[in-house]
C-alpha cells in the first residue's frame, strides 16, 4: 500500500524569506501523480502544484516550486517570498490512476506553516 | 464556476445518535470522494463515487457508516449510530477525470465539523 510522510509538523519563516516542505512517500508504481494541497482556517483544501512522475522536469506555479526526486521518492516544496496569506496547514498527497489505481487521493499527515511578519 | 457546496459546516451531536451530511459536486464533475479528517491527521478516504456507482469503499465503517450518490449528482454520508472517534471534519471533494490526463485535481468543499459528545 502506498504511504505518504511529512516528517515535519510545524514549520515557521519570516515573511519575504523562503521554506521548504518535506515529503516522502513509498509506491512500487511509476506512474503517478503528487500533489502539495493547501488547507487554511477555512477549512477548503486548495492545490498549489502538482506533479506528474513521468516527467523529470520541477513543476512550478508562481512562487511555489517542488524539488521531485523519484528514485529517492522524495517531494518537496519549496515557497519563496512567503506571504502572510501562505500560513496554512500543508498536505502533500500522492494518487494513482487507472490501470492501476483509482485516482484515489493519499494524504500525509500535513506540516502547519506559519508566516511571521 | 461554483464550487463544491456542503452542508451543514459545524453538526454537534450525542453518541448514538444519527446524523447526516450533504455534497453538491461541481456541475459535471463525474468522481466524488468523502473523505474523514480527524484533528491532527490527514484526510482519510471514507468512500469514493464514478457518477453513480462506488469505486472505492474500502476505508468506510458500514456497520455505521453510510454513503449514496443521487443520480450521479449529490451525495450524502450518513452515520447511525455515531461514535465519540467519528468527531472529525468530513470533506467532500470532486473532479471531473474526463480523460487520464486531465482532472486530476479534485475540488474540495469547506467540509462539515462533526463533534460527538
Amino acid at each position: 500500500a502506498q504511504t505518504v510522510t511529512q516528517s515535519q509538523p510545524e514549520m515557521s519563516v519570516q515573511e519575504a524569506e523562503t521554506v521548504t516542505l518535506s515529503c516522502t512517500y513509498d509506491t512500487s508504481e511509476s506512474n503517478y501523480y503528487l500533489f502539495w494541497y493547501k488547507q487554511p482556517p477555512s477549512r477548503q483544501m486548495i492545490l498549489v502544484i502538482r506533479q506528474e512522475a513521468y516527467k523529470q522536469q520541477n513543476a512550478t506555479e508562481n512562487r511555489f516550486s517542488v524539488n521531485f526526486q523519484k528514485a529517492a521518492k522524495s517531494f518537496s516544496l519549496k515557497i519563496s517570498d512567503s506571504q502572510l496569506g501562505d500560513t496554512a496547514m500543508y498536505f502533500c498527497a500522492f494518487m494513482k490512476p487507472p490501470p492501476s489505481g483509482t485516482y484515489k487521493y493519499i494524504f500525509g499527515t500535513g506540516t502547519r506553516l506559519k508566516v511571521l511578519a | 464556476e461554483a464550487g463544491v457546496a456542503q452542508s451543514p459546516r459545524y453538526k454537534i451531536i450525542e453518541k448514538r445518535q444519527s446524523v447526516a451530511f450533504w455534497c453538491n459536486p461541481i456541475s459535471g464533475h463525474a468522481t466524488l470522494y468523502w473523505y474523514q479528517q480527524i484533528l491532527g491527521q490527514g484526510p482519510k478516504l471514507l468512500i469514493q463515487f464514478q457518477n453513480n456507482g462506488v469505486v472505492d469503499d474500502s476505508q468506510l465503517p458500514k456497520d455505521r457508516f453510510s454513503a449514496e450518490r443521487l443520480k450521479g449528482v449529490d451525495s450524502t454520508l450518513k452515520i447511525q449510530p455515531a461514535k465519540l472517534e467519528d468527531s472529525a471534519v468530513y470533506l467532500c471533494a470532486s473532479s471531473p477525470f474526463i480523460r487520464r490526463d486531465l482532472g486530476t485535481e479534485a475540488f474540495f468543499g469547506q467540509g462539515t465539523r462533526l463533534t460527538v459528545v
